[in-house]
């Protein structure tokens, strides 16, 4: 079946420190990859996607996210975390020629000062 | 452009009460989705419209919703009869062509 997983429900990182949430997918071919972030009582905004080609891709906020096929694999990464950071996460996948997402189940982000 | 427009932004209604949520996609976009988001269940897609058709309404739970296109830049998401179970965030989003939709900012649902 086609699915997404955060293994990470909670994460709490210090100001300044580096973060890296985690997100796996299941499916049979290469999908489009989203990380999209809600702060509260905000919709959803999307941070980067992965088609195709370099597998390390650069997103808004000072983002990342690398793709790596062998582990099924998109993790997201921020060297500098700040306070403005904190919210919440969400990984998600569409399957090619099809528009629709499939959500992860989301990692919540808190920072501390 | 002024992105995904949703309204109402909170609604409130009574168990049993016809339930109308609306959705402006971004100009030229034409796929339109809508996702309903609680906390058990996290974010489910309804269903899904292509260039104003319905393409999957797999996801729609039960026939209390119905969903409606009738032109390019209006959709509606209804529920009639609503139900407390009901009570979640709605949002709507739109794309081109290309994966990866935008997202509005959500109606959050209350029945009581």
């Amino acid at each position: 079946a086609q699915s997404v997983t955060q293994p990470d429900i909670h994460i709490t990182v210090s100001e300044g420190a580096s973060l890296e949430l985690r997100c796996n997918y299941s499916y049979g071919a290469t999908p489009y990859l989203f990380w999209y972030v809600q702060s509260p009582g905000q919709g959803l905004q999307l941070l980067l996607k992965y088609f195709s080609g370099d597998t390390l891709v650069q997103g808004i906020k000072g983002f990342e996210a690398e793709f790596k096929r062998s582990q099924s694999s998109f993790n997201l990464r921020k060297p500098s975390v700040h306070w403005s950071d904190a919210a919440e996460y969400f990984c998600a996948f569409s399957s090619g020629g099809y528009n629709k997402l499939i959500f992860g189940a989301g990692t919540r982000l808190a920072v501390h000062p | 452009d002024a992105g995904v427009i949703q309204s109402p932004r909170h609604e409130v209604t009574e168990m049993g009460q016809e339930v109308t949520l609306r959705c402006k996609p971004i100009s030229g976009h034409d796929y339109l989705f809508w996702y309903r988001q609680t906390m058990m269940r996290g974010l489910e897609l309804l269903i899904y419209f292509n260039n104003n058709v319905p393409i999957d309404d797999s996801g729609m739970p039960e026939d209390r919703f119905s969903a409606k296109m009738p032109n390019a830049s209006f959709s509606t998401l209804k529920i009639q009869p609503s139900e407390p179970r009901d009570s979640a965030v709605y949002f709507c989003a739109s794309s081109s062509g290309t994966p990866g939709a935008f997202f509005g900012q959500g109606t959050r649902l209350t029945v009581v």
